[in-house]
């Protein structure tokens, strides 16, 4: 079984300040990571994803995303936030094809950006 | 390309009755997903079908829900009959599963149904 851990449910941040959200993930098999944001009354959007290859995903609206097997985390990062960055982030890992094609998500962190 | 589609964007309902949550795919996706949001327990996912057949259903939570996939463009998550606790916004996404990873677990969400039964 997976399983993924959001340590923070909420993270308020000012304009401009840097942001991270932290992911944790259990699996005893080879997974593929994804990070996604839900905007007010709204579906969930693809902001990146980790399949193989560097451990440093860049995705959309400048964030990025670090995978450490190691420590078996994938945080999510943004050098400095907008207003528009205020949303849900849901952290989620799938198995490979073989196991099937679905995904496990993450409690997701509430981001409030102040100005 | 419209997205996935779902309707009704919003329900109310009253306890007992019978409710059908409907989902329109992408076109030439061949995979479909059912999640369900609450606050309490976040997003659950139900049921997954791939080229219109059940593969996993291990999330519907009782035999009052059953999902169907008539045809690769249609499926409908329906509840009877609804209690209080079905509350959630339901959510429909799709996939197109590929021979190599390019896609892989890469889901497109409708915008939800939320529905409320009283």
């Amino acid at each position: 079984a997976q399983s993924v851990t959001q340590l923070d449910s909420q993270v308020p941040v000012f304009e401009e300040a840097p942001v991270e959200l932290r992911c944790n993930y259990s699996s005893s098999v080879s997974v593929y990571l994804f990070w996604y944001v839900q905007y007010p009354n709204q579906g969930l959007q693809l902001l990146l994803k980790y399949l193989s290859g560097s451990t440093l995903v860049k995705g959309i609206n400048g964030f990025e995303a670090e995978f450490n097997k190691s420590q078996t985390s994938f945080h999510l990062r943004k050098p400095s936030v907008h207003i528009s960055d205020t949303a849900e982030y849901f952290c989620a890992v799938g198995r490979d094809k073989a196991a099937g094609n679905k995904l496990t998500f993450g409690g997701g962190t509430r981001v409030l950006v102040k100005p | 390309d419209a997205g996935v589609i779902q309707s009704p964007r919003h329900e109310v309902t009253e306890m007992g009755q019978e409710v059908t949550l409907r989902c329109k795919p992408i076109s030439g996706h061949n995979s479909l997903f059912w999640y369900r949001q609450t606050m309490m327990r976040g997003l659950e996912l139900l049921i997954y079908f791939n080229n219109n057949v059940p593969i996993d259903d291990s999330g519907m939570p009782e035999d009052r829900f059953s999902a169907k996939m008539p045809n690769a463009s249609f499926s409908t998550l329906k509840i009877q009959p609804s209690e209080p606790r079905d509350s959630a916004v339901y959510f429909c996404a799709s996939s197109r599963e590929r021979a190599d990873l390019s896609g892989a677990n890469v889901l497109t969400f409708g915008a939800g149904s939320r529905l409320t039964v009283l």
